[in-house]
């Protein structure tokens, strides 16, 4: 099945020791999304690809960087995880822009800081 | 800026009744979408239901309807004759424009009694 695949699920890493999060899609998407989703929080947008086109959110902090080598793979480097980065983070595709486009979301990878 | 409340953190439901989740949004833009997305535990984030603003018509999907009240800035979700896989967290989520960036209201989790 067409489908949006986030590994690892579950990712844990050293305080300060960089982390990378994968996204892959099968749905041929032109929009790739990450969200970081706190624990009883919303999620919250931290950048997204529309194509190669890159767009971060003001308020995404400079620990975070993302990476689309192509189409179907996007991927979330954290450089120096610190505890607040704790998190699920969502990985979600779209057909285009535009609020029409429906959002489809993978499982989510949750990253914990030890 | 653009918000979604969801000021019911937890609501529980009978199988085979009907509950009610309520939302709330704030925004000066005219035309935009609302959205219900259903996350299970450990499980990918699904559209449950979606309301164009500009028509008046509520969306329905089966057995889940919205009650959309713009001038109230309101945005209900119905859930008829519930059953046991209706059990999730429930997001209320807002786009305005053509950027298709979703902002979510902090969730409400379902429980569905037998």
């Amino acid at each position: 099945d067409a489908m949006v695949i986030q590994n690892p699920r579950y990712q844990v890493t050293q305080f300060g020791k960089p982390v990378t999060l994968s996204c892959s899609q099968t749905l041929n998407h032109n929009v790739m999304y990450w969200y970081q989703q706190k624990s009883s929080q919303a999620p919250k947008l931290l950048f997204h690809y529309y194509d190669k086109d890159f767009n971060n959110e003001a308020d995404t902090p400079d620990n975070f960087q993302s990476r689309r080598p192509n189409t179907s793979f996007c991927f979330l480097d954290i450089r120096s995880p610190g505890l607040g980065d704790a998190a699920m983070y969502l990985c979600a595709t779209s057909r285009g822009k535009g609020s029409y486009n429906e959002q489809f979301f993978g499982p989510g990878t949750r990253l914990t800081v030890l | 800026a653009q918000t979604v409340t969801q000021s019911q953190p937890e609501m529980s439901v009978q199988e085979a009744e009907t509950v009610t989740l309520s939302c709330t949004y704030d925004t000066s833009e005219s035309d935009y979408y609302l959205f219900w997305y259903k996350q299970p535990p450990s499980r990918q984030m699904i559209l449950v239901i979606r309301q164009e603003a500009y028509k008046q018509q509520n969306a329905t999907e089966n057995r889940f309807s919205v009650n959309f009240q713009k001038a109230a800035k309101s945005f209900s979700l119905k859930i008829s004759d519930s059953q046991l896989g209706d059990a999730a967290m429930y997001f209320c989520a807002y786009d305005g424009g053509a950027t298709n960036k979703l902002i979510f209201g902090t969730g409400t989790l379902l429980a569905v009694q037998p």
